[in-house]
Order: C-alpha cells, then sequence, then structure tokens
C-alpha cells in the first residue's frame, strides 16, 4: 500500500500481559516515529528511528516500552507488564529523513487495558 | 509544560465562511510549524506547513500565517465546507524531528 500501516487496529488486553504492536512506514521512508494518544489529549512523542537505530528514545515512558525497527523498516512497539495508563491509541508515522519534516501517519492501533 | 498550545477546544463555523484556528507556542528553537487534519478512527492527515523564515503559506482553501514574534501561527479555512468538520492539530519542529502537538480544536462546520 502507499501509506502508513497499522497491526492491530485494536488490543484488549489485560494488565499486566505484554503486547506488541505493528508499523510498516511508507516505502522508501527512513525514519519513523511513534506516538500516543490518550484520551482528550494531544499526541504525546515517544520514540524517533533514523535507519534502524534510535537516536531519540527520551519520550518513553517507562522501561516498559522498547522498540525496535529492523531491515529500515517495519517497526513494533512493545509494552511490557501493561497497566491501565497505558491504555491510549499509538500512532505511528514516517518521512522521508533528514531534513523533511512532514511525517505521515498511519490509522493507529487503540489499545485498551482492562 | 507544554509548548504548543490550542486555546480553543471547539470551532464552530456557518459553510462558505472563513474558520480561523490559532496556535500559541513558546520554544522558539522550533524553525517549522504544520497542521494536520484528523478524522475519528483514522491517524492525522498532513494539510499544510510552513518555515520559520516565511509568514505565509497558501495552498486553495488553506493558509497558514506565522507570527514569530507573537510566537503565534493560524490556519485559515474559507471557504469552510461541511467536509471540513475534523479535529485541526497544530504542530511544530526543529531540526525535523519528533513534532511537539497542540491538544487540537474541533472543527464543526454547519450546513
Amino acid at each position: 500500500g502507499a501509506g502508513v500501516s497499522q497491526s492491530p487496529s485494536n488490543k484488549v488486553t489485560e494488565k499486566g500481559k505484554d503486547v506488541e504492536l505493528r508499523c510498516d512506514p511508507i516505502s522508501g521512508h527512513t525514519a519513523l516515529y511513534w506516538y500516543r494518544q490518550s484520551l482528550g489529549q494531544g499526541l504525546e512523542f515517544l520514540i524517533y528511528f533514523q535507519g534502524n537505530s534510535a537516536p531519540d528514545k527520551s519520550g518513553l515512558p517507562s522501561d516498559r516500552f522498547s522498540a525496535e525497527r529492523t531491515g529500515g523498516s517495519v517497526s513494533t512497539l512493545t509494552i511490557q507488564r501493561t497497566q491501565q495508563e497505558d491504555s491510549a491509541v499509538y500512532l505511528c508515522a514516517s518521512s522521508r529523513g533528514q531534513g523533511f519534516y512532514e511525517q505521515y501517519f498511519g490509522p493507529g492501533t487503540r489499545l485498551t487495558v482492562t | 509544560d507544554q509548548q504548543v498550545k490550542q486555546n480553543s477546544p471547539s470551532l464552530s463555523v456557518q459553510e462558505g465562511r472563513i474558520s480561523i484556528l490559532n496556535c500559541d507556542y513558546t520554544n522558539s528553537m522550533f524553525d517549522y510549524f504544520l497542521w494536520y487534519k484528523k478524522y475519528p478512527a483514522e491517524g492525522p492527515t498532513f494539510l499544510i506547513s510552513i518555515s520559520s523564515i516565511k509568514d505565509k503559506n497558501e495552498d486553495g482553501r488553506f493558509t497558514v500565517f506565522l507570527n514569530k514574534s507573537a510566537k503565534h501561527l493560524s490556519l485559515h479555512i474559507v471557504p469552510s465546507q461541511p467536509g471540513d468538520s475534523a479535529v485541526y492539530f497544530c504542530a511544530a519542529s526543529y531540526g525535523s524531528y519528533q513534532l511537539t502537538f497542540g491538544k487540537g480544536t474541533k472543527l464543526s462546520v454547519i450546513p
């Protein structure tokens, strides 16, 4: 497809379980970003990848959150031992890379922790 | 500390009239500003952007104005259409890395 895709679109999990969210960026985009949007809030930056490396992990809220990117393409965001406050929409975006400001977003994964 | 603020959570405008959405920022390091539009259950869609070296950028019905001295930008939509009803997010960046977003303004265009 031409756009950013994310899976699953919805995920309901029990508190304490681990979850894995996937992002497939636009082909050729070297930069990839993860954000999350909690109810009534703006988008909160989590982590940024340039290629496979993550020069900026400053937004990850705790050490339960981790992300990786392989082959300069697909990225996974993993949340371990989920808590109710992790409930949010997790959005992935990609851009052409350094010097290109416009980021293009996927539809998001709605995570609900019960 | 919110670096990008959209002080109006909602705005209602009559179809055909002008919609003006406002955004203020505090970080003088920001060098690029973007507006995104978001429909329910979809990701944000890039709308229009402006570099800090400009004061205006126009694309069809959409114009973004930047006032650096006031640290203020605005998005004008003329004429407004019912399909413009959505949540609009202002975002700012420096160094083409992470975007810092406002909390959004919900625009309702009334037919």
